[in-house]
C-alpha cells in the first residue's frame, strides 16, 4: 500500500537553528500538507501546498516557517530559527483530491528543540 | 471558525464489549468528517470519510455514522489490536484543512 514517507524520524535541534523536515508524498497525489501534534494535544493545521504554491496556511505557520517542493518528490518543512514551543512532532499528509477520500498521513518527525 | 470535541476522552472495554465513541462539530458546511486511528508515535492512519448525513460505512469491527451535528464510532465485539487514539476531523468550506478532535483513546483488555 503506497505511503508517505518522513525523514529523520526524530530531530533535536538547539533553539534558534534551523532545521528541515522532509516527506516523500504518495507519488500520484497533488496535494500536500503538513500538521504538527505537541505532545498531548491536538492535532493542528499548519499548512496546505497545491500546484507549487501555499494554497492555505494557519496562524501558526508564521515568517518562520516554509514550504518548498524542490523536485518532483520531496516536500520540505524549514523553520528558520527553533523555539523551544516548535517542540513537536510534525506530520506530512498527501491527498489525490482535495477532500476525497482521505488524507494520507506520514509516521512523523519529532522535533526537539533544546 | 470549525470545532470538534470527542467523547469520552478516554474508554476501557473488555475484549468483546461493544461501545460508541461520539464526535460533535460545528463547520461551516461540511465537505468531510474523517476518522482516523492513532498509534503511540505514530502519525494518523485513516479509516473513513462522511460526507452527508445518514451516511455509513463500516471495516471489519468499525462502522461509523454521521447526522448533522455528529459522527458515532460503534465498534462491536473489540479485540485488545484496537487499542489506540481514534480521531474525529471535519473539512468545512473554508478550505483544505482537517480541524481535528482531541480524540478518544481506547483501551481494549483482554
Amino acid at each position: 500500500e503506497p505511503e508517505v514517507t518522513q525523514t529523520p524520524s526524530h530531530q533535536v535541534t538547539q533553539m534558534g537553528q534551523e532545521v528541515i523536515l522532509r516527506c516523500v508524498p504518495i507519488s500520484n497525489h497533488l496535494y500536500f500538507y503538513w500538521y504538527r501534534q505537541i505532545l498531548g494535544q491536538k492535532v493542528e493545521f499548519l499548512v496546505s501546498f497545491y500546484n507549487n504554491e501555499i494554497s492555505e496556511k494557519s496562524e501558526i505557520f508564521d515568517d518562520q516557517f516554509s514550504v518548498e517542493r524542490p523536485d518532483g518528490s520531496n516536500f520540505t518543512l524549514k523553520i528558520r530559527s527553533t523555539k523551544l514551543e516548535d517542540s513537536a512532532m510534525y506530520f506530512c499528509a498527501s491527498s489525490g483530491s482535495i477532500g476525497a477520500g482521505g488524507y494520507t498521513f506520514g509516521s512523523g518527525t519529532r522535533l526537539t528543540v533544546v | 471558525e470549525d470545532q470538534v470535541t470527542q467523547s469520552p476522552e478516554a474508554l476501557r472495554l473488555q475484549e468483546g464489549e461493544s461501545s460508541s465513541l461520539n464526535c460533535s462539530y460545528t463547520v461551516s458546511g461540511l465537505r468531510g468528517l474523517f476518522w482516523y486511528r492513532q498509534d503511540p508515535g505514530k502519525g494518523p492512519e485513516f479509516l473513513f470519510t462522511l460526507y452527508s448525513a445518514g451516511e455509513e460505512k463500516e471495516k471489519e469491527r468499525l462502522k461509523a455514522t454521521l447526522t448533522k451535528k455528529e459522527s458515532f464510532l460503534h465498534i462491536t465485539a473489540p479485540k485488545p489490536e484496537d487499542s489506540a487514539t481514534y480521531l474525529c476531523a471535519v473539512r468545512g468550506t473554508s478550505g483544505s484543512r482537517l480541524t481535528f478532535g482531541e480524540g478518544t483513546q481506547l483501551t481494549v483488555n483482554p
